[in-house]
């Protein structure tokens, strides 16, 4: 167990909707990073916060947006779902920064967009 | 940007032989280089990383060695177990702060 909590675990929509992932860091951790990971496309980086504030963005649509919470936990949130956003999410966290602690990551949410 | 090739994409050997998963960088500015172990309904669990400072670290039977001015890194596994069967990536710091992986290879041990 990584300690990295994601919820929900699955999650099917239709087109057009908005849902919402989440996630809960390793305690202690102040970095959260979202990947997506789908099978053409393996996992891509889509945005980093570092306790409270955006660190880096990776090839996040513009309909994809995060936040991180006062107490650390993170939200992802994604708009006018498309057929193609159907893939895993993971997040993971950190103490730091990627070059100063391992990554950990959660189990993920499986998105199905129909 | 940070590109990391990853090679094979599957990988099929014997219980008991060893396996070796190749990668190769572009961007000389990265320095920490971590593999993950991804199996079946998990996310990628952490199994070894190396720093560029460091040429090879081994635990148990698993070993990284990085060759930096190559700019490539293998993972090698020795005696595998079925338990090892699983996606293997590889994953190279960037200049924005994030990892990027490589495309991952299917490693099956055949009992």
């Amino acid at each position: 167990d990584s300690g990295v909590t994601q919820t929900p675990k699955h999650l099917i929509t239709a087109t057009g909707q908005r849902v919402t992932l989440r996630c809960s860091p390793r305690s202690g951790d102040l970095s959260v990073y979202w990947y997506q990971q789908s099978l053409d496309q393996g996992l891509q980086f889509l945005i980093q916060y570092y306790n409270g504030e955006e660190r880096a963005k990776g090839n996040i649509l513009e309909r994809f947006s995060a936040q991180q919470f006062p107490d650390l936990h993170s939200e992802l949130n994604l708009s006018s779902l498309e057929l193609g956003d159907s893939a895993l999410y993971f997040c993971a966290s950190s103490v730091g920064g990627v070059r100063d602690s391992p990554l950990h990551f959660g189990n993920g949410t499986r998105l199905t967009v129909t | 940007g940070e590109n990391v090739e990853q090679h094979p994409s599957t990988l099929s050997v014997q219980e008991g032989d060893s396996a070796v998963i190749k990668c190769t960088y572009s961007d000389s500015a990265s320095n920490y280089f971590p593999w993950y172990k991804q199996e079946l309904g998990k996310g990628p669990q952490l199994i070894i990383d190396i720093r560029s400072n460091v040429g090879e670290k081994k635990d148990q039977r698993i070993a990284v060695t990085l060759n930096k001015t190559a700019k490539h890194f293998s993972l090698h596994i020795t005696e595998t177990q079925p338990e090892d069967s699983a996606v293997y990536f590889c994953a190279g710091d960037t200049g924005r702060r994030a990892l990027t992986f490589g495309s991952g290879t299917r490693l099956q041990v055949q009992p």
